[in-house]
């Protein structure tokens, strides 16, 4: 059973397009996490969420933004894709504050 | 300077040597200690987690965290070709926002 799992696996599209990235917990956690990881490996914290409230990492353009349907959910909308955006896209998932468990990653590229 | 200061390697080594990955950095609000291991194009996941100084070990891993020295290691006994992966130190404060931050990763190759 996957704990953590992200739709699509891979997305190619083209700039100035508008996509979401999905992520499903089956772990029962109350907190979601979306992370990026850049060409050099570098994983960033993007956005935490609990059923309580959203923490936005203040570096994120607000092209992006998470939406969390219930408690298993916390996708991840962008809007007016840069070039700058290709990267590896990263859901996880815990309980309160305690260990992350994470998706399998979503890499985007932007044409 | 970065809050995480990690060397990204690449690290090679021969099959049965001991490995030893480092992290420091600057916060000292820093308590929770972990490490991740990160296959190719798979998501990171957690090897070992460690709270204020000490150590632990699991197995062939052992985590040392020195908090006066703001220094984190990750060493791996008798190394084997399927431990290849990255390696990112992750630690975060007390609070109850729980972000992570992250090393940048050490990229490991155990060869036969």
């Amino acid at each position: 059973d996957t704990a953590v799992s992200q739709t699509p696996k891979y997305l190619v599209t083209q700039m100035g397009n508008d996509k979401s990235i999905k992520c499903e917990q089956n772990l029962g956690h109350d907190t979601m996490y979306w992370y990026k990881q850049d060409s050099k490996k570098f994983l960033k914290i993007m956005f935490s969420y609990n059923n309580k409230e959203l923490i936005i990492n203040e570096t994120v353009p607000n092209r992006f933004s998470p939406k969390s349907p219930d408690k298993a959910h916390l996708n991840l909308h962008i809007n007016s894709l840069e070039l700058g955006d290709s990267a590896v896209y990263f859901c996880a998932s815990s309980h309160s504050i305690d260990t992350q468990y994470f998706g399998p990653g979503t890499r985007l590229t932007v044409l | 300077q970065k809050e995480v200061e990690q060397d990204p390697g690449p690290l090679s080594v021969p099959e049965g040597a001991i490995v030893s990955l480092n992290c420091t950095y600057s916060n000292s609000a820093f308590q929770y200690f972990m490490w991740y291991r990160q296959y190719s194009r798979k998501g990171p996941e957690l090897l070992m987690y460690t709270y204020s100084s000490g150590n632990k070990e699991d197995g062939r891993f052992t985590a040392q965290v020195d908090k006066s020295s703001k220094y984190i290691s990750l060493f791996i006994r008798d190394s084997q070709p399927s431990d290849s992966a990255t390696y990112l130190c992750a630690m975060r404060d007390g609070g109850s926002q729980g972000n992570l931050i992250f090393g940048k990763g050490t990229k490991l190759s155990v060869k036969p």
